[in-house]
This record gives structure tokens, sequence and C-alpha cells, in this order.
């Protein structure tokens, strides 16, 4: 069965304190990696996609990378506005349904000042 | 570009009544997708239209939901007879490529008394 796994469910840092979130998936095949941001009471937004294995992308302090069993959302030097709900989301190849996204269950990330 | 469009923000109902919400994609984006998300859980894909025509629904959708999307523009969602099972944020989003990078909406909120 495809899934998403995310770690931790909740992280605590201070302001300029970096760190990593997980997200483990399993997919007999894999069309796309997603990271969203979800700020409380909105829907997500998007904010990288990542296709094969070794591939990064970088946007701020937020850095994302592949691996083909799991991926990493690095945010170096966080700032209190970088608080949120990241979620990790995967879009199987195969399988009935190829349009949808299959999501964790996110990282609740709160950066004290 | 206005984003997505979702009305009502809130909806309250009794169980056994019928409930409808609207979702207004971004004008140029031909693909909508809706999804249910729960707190403390990621979104769960529901069914998802390219154009008029609906390609994909999920299992979660039982025969109390259906979604329909006239004219490949707007479209609504119905629960009918809710059960508070039903209480959940429903998610519209929309994107003009086939890569997963959804546009979100803020969200309809349904509470099932």
């Amino acid at each position: 069965e495809d899934q998403v796994t995310q770690s931790p469910e909740a992280l605590r840092l201070q302001e300029g304190e970096s760190s990593s979130l997980n997200c483990s998936y399993t997919v007999s095949g894999l069309r796309g990696l997603f990271w969203y941001r979800q700020d409380p009471g909105k829907g997500p937004e998007f904010l990288f996609t990542l296709y094969s294995a070794g591939e990064e992308k970088e946007k701020e302090r937020l850095k994302a990378t592949l691996t083909k069993k799991e991926s990493f959302l690095h945010i170096t030097a966080p700032k209190p506005e970088d608080s949120a709900t990241y979620l990790c989301a995967i879009r199987p190849l195969f399988g009935g349904a190829t349009n949808k996204l299959i999501f964790g269950t996110g990282t609740l990330l709160a950066v004290q000042p | 570009d206005t984003g997505v469009s979702q009305d009502p923000r809130h909806k309250i109902t009794k169980r056994g009544q019928n409930v409808t919400f609207r979702c207004d994609p971004i004008s140029e984006h031909n693909r909508l997708y809706w999804y249910r998300q729960t707190l403390g859980q990621g979104p769960e894909f529901l069914t998802y239209f390219q154009n008029e025509a609906q390609l994909e629904k999920s299992r979660l959708l039982s025969d109390r939901f259906s979604a329909e999307r006239p004219k490949g523009s707007f479209s609504t969602l119905e629960i009918q007879r809710t059960e508070q099972g039903d209480s959940a944020m429903y998610l519209c989003a929309s994107s003009v490529l086939e890569t997963g990078e959804l546009f979100f909406g803020e969200g309809s909120r349904l509470t099932v008394l």
C-alpha cells in the first residue's frame, strides 16, 4: 500500500536553530514527492516538487532533498514566521487514481523568538 | 489571479441535512480536485476533474457524496444525509499542469451536530 510517514509529529525550535523534518514513503512507483506548508485554518501552500533520488530544491531558508525511500526538509536558521505544519505528499505512478496526492499527517513546527 | 475561492467557509448543520460547497478555481486552471482533512491528519483525496469530466473518485466518496463541475468552471460538492463523521475541512484545489503542484483554497469547514 502506498503511504507516507512524517516525523517528528511536532518540533519546537529556537529562532536560528537549524533542523530537519523527515518524510519516509512506500510506493510502487513514484511520479513525484511534494512538500506543502499549511498555516492554521488555511489550505496547504505548495513549496517543492522532487522527482528523482538525489534531487534537491531550495527556497529561502528551506531545502528539500530526496532519496529512494525518504525526503528531508532542512530548515536553516528558522524564524518565527516559519512556524506552520509542513506536509509531505507523494503522487503514485501506478494505481487507479494517478492524479491524487497521498499526504502524510504533517510535522507541526513552532519557532520561538 | 484571485486564487481558489471556496464558499461557505464555515457550515454548521444537523445530522441528516444536505449541504453543498462551491469551489471557484483559478481561472485558467482546467484541473480541479476535492480533498477532505480532519484534525491532525493530512488531506485525503476525494475526486478529480479535468475540465468538466470527473475522471477519478476515491473509495471515500460514498454514494452520499456527489461532485459536479458543469462547463468546466466552478465545482460543487454535495453531501446528502450528513453524518457526524462527515465533520471535516473540505479543501478544493486547482492546477494547470499535470505535475501535482496544486493551488488550494482556504477550505470549507463542516460541523455536523
